[in-house]
């Protein structure tokens, strides 16, 4: 069945520090691919999304680009921020159906 | 433009009780979906609700039923909790339901049950 393997946290970095945090999928056909951001309390929030190969998503400064052949959606930042603190989550929709399937997240913090 | 709202925002329980969530949708959407989000866990789906019909069930027992009103809110109701059934309760909603259009979801704050 469809799922998403992403690294495990927790993850501390500096301010201004390069943020990578590693999503790979399993799926039939080319899903959707979507990372979902939670800050403490709150919901989640879509940070950004790639409906197919090659696609790059990007917002405030996070980028991933949809990699087919390695199935993978990798969530990168230049310069990470205090507030950028928050759990991540990878995701995706899989082509035959409306069902979104989530990693386990990874908490970022970010220290001054 | 209000998002996706919920309510209650905590709710105390114990075992055997039953429990009712609630749900309104962002505006212009009339897909409904829930999710089970446990502690450390990311969100696992529950079931979707389109034209007040449940259209698409995730991996979860019977105990968990749910309903579609015709202004496009939504209800989640958990018969017979376990302490298991300990988590944050999700809503999202998207534009539309079947055509494959939903690629984004909007997702509510959240309702967090405890089963004592």
């Amino acid at each position: 069945g469809d799922s998403v393997t992403q690294m495990e946290g927790p993850v501390t970095l500096s301010e201004e520090a390069f943020l990578t945090i590693n999503c790979t999928y399993t799926a039939t056909g080319y899903p959707s691919l979507f990372w979902y951001v939670q800050y403490p309390g709150e919901g989640l929030q879509l940070l950004l999304k790639a409906t197919k190969a090659d696609d790059k998503g990007s917002n405030k400064g996070f980028e991933a680009t949809y990699r087919k052949e390695t199935t993978s959606f990798h969530l990168e930042k230049g310069s990470v921020q205090v507030s950028d603190s928050a759990v991540y989550f990878c995701a995706l929709r899989g082509k035959t159906g409306n069902q979104f399937y989530f990693g386990t997240g990874t908490s970022l913090t970010v220290i001054p | 433009d209000a998002g996706v709202t919920q309510s209650p925002t905590h709710l105390i329980k114990t075992r055997g009780q039953q429990v009712t969530l609630r749900c309104s949708p962002k505006s212009g959407h009339d897909t409904v979906s829930w999710y089970q989000q446990a502690l450390g866990q990311g969100p696992q789906f529950i079931f979707q609700y389109y034209e007040e019909e449940e259209r698409q069930r995730g991996n979860f027992p019977d105990r968990f039923s749910g309903h579609q009103f015709p202004n496009y809110s939504s209800e989640l109701n958990v018969n017979a909790l376990l302490l298991g059934d300990s988590a944050l309760y999700l809503c999202a909603s998207s534009p539309y339901g079947l055509a494959g259009g939903t690629d984004t979801q909007y997702f509510g704050p959240g309702t967090r049950l405890t089963v004592l």
